[in-house]
Formats: structure tokens, sequence, C-alpha cells
């Protein structure tokens, strides 16, 4: 079993849609978590951070963390064609290695 | 700042060539981490350094692989002899320190095919 687990997709929505991605892990001890997006031909750039259980908001954003699921979700609002992109979860006990996810491509229809 | 620069961009090579992918940090950041990205496998850390010393290289598949950070404004991953399954699009990325709340930001990569 992969430490963390995530559907590839992809996932096309339509302009206007909520999104919701989606990872789980399996190691209890994962404290950090983040979301990257990464365009394509480009590096993953880090979106969203968090570290406790709950819900994070950045604008159109929300980071939510479900430790006792051990599941981890992102919200995206008023989906734009701009946001087309793979996202990646990613984990991290505290001062180890961060571990991703392996990214689901969404499409954004205009 | 221009980010993370790594060179080449494109790499295209036949099986047995000895590749060499170059990378130079964000100034002033103390951690630098190289990724492999595939399909299969997605993006996996291979090795990361800290001020220049490589610290966990438990990510490198094979004696194949090598790595160095001669200072502190460059690295390079080597690959000989390379391997088709060698192809991937491999990142290096830097960050100031190793926290969880240090944000590695990502260079562009460089795309290797070995035929």
């Amino acid at each position: 079993q992969k430490e963390v687990e995530q559907d590839p997709g992809p996932l096309s929505v339509p302009e206007g849609a909520i999104v919701s991605l989606n990872c789980t892990y399996s190691n209890s001890a994962f404290q950090y978590f983040m979301w990257y997006r990464q365009y394509s031909r480009k590096g993953p750039e880090l979106l969203m951070y968090t570290y406790s259980s709950g819900n994070k908001e950045d604008g159109r954003f929300t980071a939510q963390v479900d430790k006792s699921s051990k599941y981890i979700s992102l919200f995206i609002r008023d989906s734009q064609p701009s946001d087309s992109a793979t996202y990646l979860c990613a984990i991290q006990t505290g001062g180890f290695k961060t571990i991703f996810g392996a990214g689901t491509r969404l499409f954004v229809k205009a | 700042d221009a980010g993370v620069i790594q060179s080449p961009r494109h790499e295209v090579t036949e099986m047995g060539q000895e590749v060499t992918l170059r990378c130079k940090p964000i100034s002033g950041h103390d951690y630098l981490f190289w990724y492999r990205q595939t399909m299969m496998r997605g993006l996996e850390l291979l090795i990361y350094f800290n001020n220049n010393v490589p610290i966990d290289d438990s990510g490198m598949p094979e004696d194949r692989f090598s790595a160095k950070m001669p200072n502190a404004s460059f690295s390079t991953l080597k690959i000989q002899p390379s391997e088709p399954r060698d192809s991937a699009v491999y990142f290096c990325a830097s960050s100031r320190g190793f926290l969880s709340t240090d944000t590695q930001y990502f260079g562009p990569g460089t795309r290797l095919t070995v035929l």
C-alpha cells in the first residue's frame, strides 16, 4: 500500500463548478499536509499548507484535513480555466522528507 | 530572484550514454532536493543536500545515479550509463530549511528521454 493515495483523474468540470480533490494516507504520524499545483511543463508550486485537522481557506481554495480518517481534501470554488493543472497532495512527518501523491489532473472547461 | 534554474530543459540520449543534469538553487537556500517524476511512480525524492552535504540518498534508484553539490550555487545529477527506464522529468528544488513551513521551490525540470 502506498503511503499516500490520490486518484490521478483526469477530472473535467465546467467553469464555475466546485471542485473537490482528495487524498488518503496510511501513516498516522504524518503531521503536515500540503497541496501543490503543477501546470503543464512546469515544476510544482506550493498552493496551501496546513498542519491541523479542520479547514483552512485562501481565496477560492479550501484545504481540509481529517486526521481521524486520514483523509485530506482541496476544494476550489468558482473554478476557472486557469485552474486547469495537476494538483498534488503532499504529506510530511515533521523534519523528514515530503511524500507526494500521484497528482490529479484537472480540466476546467470555459 | 530568478528562481531555481535547471539545465538542460530537454535531453535526448541513447542507452548507455552518460547524462548530466544541472541545477542552480535560489541564493540563500540551504537545502537542495532532486526529484524524479513519471506517470507510473509520480514525484519521488532521489536525494537531498544540506549546506552542500548529501543527507539522504535512499531514493537514488541504483549506483548508476550519483549527485554532487560542489558549492552552494550548483548541483549535478549524473546517470551513467543511462537506460530507457530512466526517462522521466527530473526536478531540482531548494528551500531555506527542512521544516514543513519551509517552502520548497521547484525548478522547471529537465525532460530526459533515453532511447
